[in-house]
């Protein structure tokens, strides 16, 4: 069956602190990786997405994600967070198909100590 | 920067009434998502369309819910009688296809009471 498990639900780190969330899917194949943002009462902003090639990418708002096939990981890191990063963080992943649907994990809060 | 557009923003209904909710997709877009977020939960898959008809819909997506692009650009979800846990965000999206990015409206926030 396919999934994604983000198996932190909710983490705090001080301003300034490296941050990294983990995520792990199961899919056929190595499927696309998502990984969106949602500030309260929000919709849900692209950070950054993994189609192919090189497995580190880049997103907005400095963050980035390493993709690795033997794990079956796609965490997001940042190396200094903002106290604005403070948002639900979901990890996503979608087949090759044009038709296929986005499958989200089910999110990590994260909370910023001044 | 084009956008996909929900209204309304917010609806309040009694259990057992009728609802629509309305999306604006961009406008080169031929994919078509509703998603809905119960409070403090997952986002949950709902249904899928292309081509005017639905792609794929989850157990969810049972027969009180129906979609429709009435207009060629407008995309409604109906919910036929809505209960008490139909209460959640239901987020609209669509993209180009391929390796396009899947954009997401603001959300309808759907209260039932």
């Amino acid at each position: 069956a396919q999934s994604v498990t983000q198996p932190d639900i909710h983490i705090t780190v001080s301003e300034g602190a490296s941050l990294e969330l983990r995520c792990n899917y199961s899919y056929g194949a190595t499927p696309y990786l998502f990984w969106y943002v949602q500030s309260p009462g929000q919709g849900l902003q692209l950070l950054l997405k993994y189609f192919s090639g090189d497995t580190l990418v880049q997103g907005i708002k400095g963050f980035e994600a390493e993709f690795k096939r033997s794990q079956s990981s796609f965490n997001l890191r940042k190396p200094s967070v903002h106290w604005s990063d403070a948002a639900e963080y979901f990890c996503a992943v979608r087949g090759y198909s044009s038709a296929s649907k986005i499958i989200f994990g089910s999110g990590t809060r994260l909370s910023i100590r001044p | 920067e084009p956008e996909v557009t929900q209204t309304p923003s917010h609806q309040v209904t009694q259990m057992g009434q009728e609802v629509i909710l309305r999306c604006v997709p961009i406008s080169n877009h031929l994919y078509f998502y509703w998603y809905r977020q119960i409070l403090g939960q997952k986002v949950e898959f709902l249904v899928s369309f292309y081509n005017n008809e639905i792609s794929e819909k989850s157990e969810i997506f049972d027969d009180q819910f129906s979609v429709e692009r009435p207009d060629g650009s407008n995309f409604t979800l109906k919910i036929r009688s809505t209960k008490l846990e139909d209460s959640a965000m239901y987020f609209c999206a669509s993209y180009t296809g391929g390796t396009g990015e899947l954009f997401f409206g603001e959300g309808s926030r759907l209260t039932v009471l």
